[in-house]
């Protein structure tokens, strides 16, 4: 079965450097979305992308956070400056377009 | 952003009895109601969906109730397995839209 993968499986980072982080959503799909998950809590919606563009955002993206789809097969999320709270298992996801999402096994990410 | 709840941070039961895991919505406006499981390490994988013009829909031992007056909906696994061991979240969505998920539910099936 096609899945979305995601890389790195872990990353360690140093508070106030730029983190991105690398997914490949299943190649029919269109609709592309960033999760993240702090230990021991709920699965939080970041953003969900389409046409190129962001379709909606939480409150948790805020402009230290952005997007991008820089060909036809990568979806990345940037953090510009890490801030320790950031700390997280980011996962992917996508759809081609009904309601099961697609997830990618996700990029633990430690902030120091 | 408590829109979609699970007041049960976990649930333990016997093999083979019925497990029942609950989910709360406070927005009447979701559409479509989802149960995804996960195990650690992976990213959640989807189990079954709901439309919110049905109050019930079953795949194999797996049976999702829809209350839309009560806003509430449960996922029921009979019998129950071992490997059914996971975290089960309860998600929510409006129009192809974000997907709302609740804080999960750790489901221990003892053998």
């Amino acid at each position: 079965e096609p899945e979305v993968t995601q890389t790195p499986s872990h990353q360690v980072t140093q508070m106030g450097q730029e983190v991105i982080l690398r997914c490949v959503p299943i190649s029919n799909h269109l609709y592309f979305y960033w999760y993240r998950q702090i230990l021991g809590q709920k699965v939080e919606f970041l953003v969900s992308f389409y046409n190129n563009e962001i379709s909606e955002k939480s409150e948790i993206f805020d402009d230290q956070f952005s997007v991008e789809r820089p060909d036809g097969s990568n979806f990345t999320l940037k953090i510009r400056s890490t801030k320790l709270e950031d700390s997280a298992m980011y996962f992917c996801a996508s759809v081609q377009g009904g309601e099961k999402l697609f997830f990618g096994s996700g990029t633990q990410l430690s902030v120091l | 952003d408590q829109q979609v709840k699970q007041n049960s941070p976990s649930l333990s039961v016997q093999e083979g009895r019925i497990s029942i895991l609950n989910c709360d919505y406070t927005n009447s406006m979701f559409d479509y109601f989802l149960w995804y499981k996960k195990y650690p390490a992976e990213g959640p994988t989807f189990l079954i969906s709901i439309s919110s013009i049905k109050d019930k829909n079953e795949d194999g031992r797996f049976t999702v109730f829809l209350n839309k007056s009560a806003k509430h909906l449960s996922l029921h696994i009979v019998p129950s397995q071992p490997g059914d061991s996971a975290v089960y979240f309860c998600a929510a969505r409006i129009n192809n839209n974000d997907m709302r998920f609740g804080a999960g539910t750790r489901l221990t099936v003892k053998p």
